[in-house]
């Protein structure tokens, strides 16, 4: 069964101060790893997809990488805007993708 | 334009009421699934279907149906409402075939039974 684990569950930052989330993951044959972000009383956006380990996206303060085990979301210089529960996800093949809990991250002004 | 979307946004309903959350995708998409976030966040799949298969999560109840009129809409039934049914419901589309399927989810609908 395929396993995803987001640590920490809670993030609390000032602005300004660099960070990462994790997200591990257990998938035999991993097809793509998900990040999403979701704002309180929204749906989940979609970040970035990452194919295989090695593998490194950025938008704007965010850089989503990815090894065989992990990935990071790191958050460079974040502001309060950047404050939200962030989602990590994962396919195997066809199958539906598989969520992690979540990470809250709060940026204090 | 809005991606997908759902309708109501919040629903206040009576224990053992049946009622109807609609969704519409305007994406072009196959695939359409429901999810369940419960209060800690957590992304449950209920369902998904396009218009070949629908693919169950064996822990829904029965009391629970999804129906697609066509490909760009999946709307969610449910009868007998319980108290435990309380959480807000997402619906999300992806299309197949590509890379991966990633999904696209709409605003949600808080559901609360009384």
């Amino acid at each position: 069964e395929d396993q995803v684990t987001q640590s920490p569950e809670a993030l609390r930052l000032q602005e300004g101060e660099s960070s990462s989330l994790n997200c591990s993951y257990t998938v035999s044959g991993l097809r793509g790893l998900f990040w999403y972000r979701q704002d309180p009383g929204k749906g989940p956006e979609f970040l970035f997809t990452l194919y295989s380990a090695g593998e490194e996206k950025e938008k704007e303060r965010l850089k989503a990488t990815l090894t065989k085990k992990e990935s990071f979301l790191h958050i460079t210089a974040p502001k309060p805007e950047d404050s939200a529960t962030y989602l990590c996800a994962v396919q195997r093949g066809s199958y539906i993708p598989t969520f992690g809990r979540g990470t809250s991250l709060i940026v204090h002004p | 334009d809005t991606a997908v979307s759902q309708t109501p946004k919040y629903l206040v309903t009576q224990m053992g009421n049946d009622k109807s959350i609609k969704c519409e995708q305007n994406l072009g998409h196959d695939t359409m699934y429901w999810y369940k976030q419960d209060s800690k966040k957590f992304l449950k799949i209920m369902f998904s279907y396009n218009n070949k298969e629908l693919i169950i999560n064996e822990t829904v109840p029965n009391r629970f149906s999804p129906k697609s009129p066509d490909k760009a809409h999946l709307n969610l039934h449910i009868n007998s409402l319980e108290l435990g049914d309380s959480a807000v419901y997402f619906c999300a589309s992806s299309q197949p075939g590509g890379l991966t399927d990633t999904q696209y989810f709409g605003p949600g609908t808080r559901l609360t039974v009384l």
